[in-house]
């Protein structure tokens, strides 16, 4: 257990819908990080949180929207849903070691979102 | 650019074989590190190793061993007499200052191991 909680584990919903997943980082951690998996573009790096501000952007749409609350917990937005945007999303937690590329991130269990 | 490639798309072996699974990077940063996680059929990912581009000593763990060769901009992972509960999909992973990309893990596409009894 990575001890990074997601939920809702799993997510079924129609085009144009919109969804939140949440992610509980582990305790201390004040670094959150969003991924997405997909069978065609494989893991990819959405966005990056520290302490309730942004931090790094990766490949994250218009349509898609995070934050990261004073609790550090963060819940990450996809609005306007797409067939193409089925996907498990990850989130993933690290402590401040102050070497940011040599952090090592906790994964959640992930979020299996199906849009029909 | 930076790219982490994993040829092998899937592998399959016979329990108590040993295996190696190939991880080629690409970066122009000095400084790097690299990362090897696993993600079992139920989905999470594990963290199982994590080596920075300064440090070229082989490690081993139990079964589990990495050899990272900064000349040929590889880092390998072989897994010792494999086991069935070995079976899952491999990640190699890069990571870097580079361009403000702090946060960014880039992946692999993965290796899917299946050990069979």
């Amino acid at each position: 257990d990575s001890g990074v909680t997601q939920t809702p584990k799993h997510l079924i919903t129609a085009t144009g819908q919109r969804v939140t997943l949440r992610c509980s980082p582990r305790s201390g951690d004040l670094s959150v990080y969003w991924y997405q998996q997909s069978l065609d573009q494989g893991l990819q790096f959405l966005i990056q949180y520290y302490n309730g501000e942004e931090r790094a952007k990766g490949n994250i749409l218009e349509r898609f929207s995070a934050q990261q609350f004073p609790d550090l917990h963060s819940e990450l937005n996809l609005s306007s849903l797409e067939l193409g945007d089925s996907a498990l999303y990850f989130c993933a937690s690290s402590p401040w070691t102050g070497e940011a590329a040599n952090e090592k991130l906790f994964f959640g269990s992930g979020t299996q979102l199906s849009v029909l | 650019a930076q790219k982490v490639t994993q040829a092998q798309t899937e592998i399959s072996v016979v329990e108590k074989e040993d295996v190696t699974l190939d991880c080629v990077y690409e970066t122009r940063d000095t400084t790097y590190y690299l990362f090897w996680y696993k993600q079992p059929p139920s989905g999470e990912l594990v963290f199982l190793i994590r080596r920075n581009s300064f440090d070229e000593q082989n490690e081993i763990s139990g079964r589990y061993s990495w050899n990272f060769q900064k000349s040929t901009s590889s880092f390998n992972f072989t897994i010792t007499a494999s086991q069935v509960v070995d079976s899952a999909v491999y990640f190699c992973a890069l990571k870097t200052d580079y361009g403000g990309s702090q946060g960014n893990l880039i992946f692999g596409k993965g290796t899917k191991l299946s050990v069979k009894p």
